[in-house]
């Protein structure tokens, strides 16, 4: 089966930098993205990986593993705005985005 | 900049009514897609649609809905009768197609209530 995890929640306090974590195990794989959701709206991209490394776009990084089918979103420099759902979603082998529950994250002053 | 919409942003309807949810992809973009989320939980593909048929479906995709392109803008996803478990929010996205991984880009979602 297809399965990707993250994190349900995570708590930061503005200004600083959080890591959410995302393992899946997928049926092929064609890249990973990031998209964060604010609560009843709609996803918007953040990030797409396809090579190992770290992709740094601003405030936002993320970074692949494929051997290890782990990934991570990186979030610096907090700001209460942040506060959202990220989520991660792979790409299989038939081009359809399989999609990852989501992290809820609360920033605090 | 360009962006995908939808309407209506929210629909209430009584069980066993036929729903229509409409969508105006990015102009010049090639594949279309919906996805429903249920509050709280991880957003569910549905169906693509490509060249003026449906490419993928999943297996909530089924005989109660059909997707359409009436005309060369809209894209719409028809629930035929509907259930209370239909109750979701609805997202369409588009991407362009110059690539199998380029970006989807999603709609506002229409919140549908199902009574």
């Amino acid at each position: 089966g297809q399965n990707i995890d993250q994190p349900t929640e995570m708590t930061a306090t503005e200004g600083a930098i959080v890591q959410i974590n995302c393992t899946y195990q997928t049926s092929g794989f064609n890249g990973l993205f990031w998209y964060q959701q604010h609560a009843g709206e709609a996803p918007t991209f953040l990030s797409y990986n396809v090579l190992d490394g770290l992709e740094e776009k601003g405030r936002f990084s993320s970074f692949l593993s494929r051997s290890k089918g782990y990934s991570y979103l990186l979030l610096k420099e907090l700001q209460m705005k942040d506060s959202a759902s990220y989520l991660c979603a792979v790409l299989d082998s038939n081009y359809q985005l399989i999609w990852g529950a989501g992290t809820k994250l609360i920033i605090k002053p | 900049e360009p962006e995908v919409t939808q309407t209506p942003s929210h629909q209430v309807t009584q069980m066993g009514q036929e729903v229509i949810l409409r969508c105006v992809p990015i102009s010049n973009h090639l594949y279309f897609y919906w996805y429903r989320q249920i509050l709280g939980q991880k957003v569910e593909f549905l169906v693509s649609f490509y060249n003026n048929e449906i490419s993928e479906k999943s297996e909530i995709f089924d005989d109660q809905f059909s997707v359409e392109r009436p005309d060369g803008s809209n894209f719409t996803l028809k629930i035929r009768s509907t259930k209370l478990e239909d109750s979701a929010m609805y997202f369409c996205a588009s991407r362009a197609g110059t690539g199998h991984t380029d970006t989807q880009y999603f709609g506002p979602g229409t919140r549908l209530t199902v009574l």
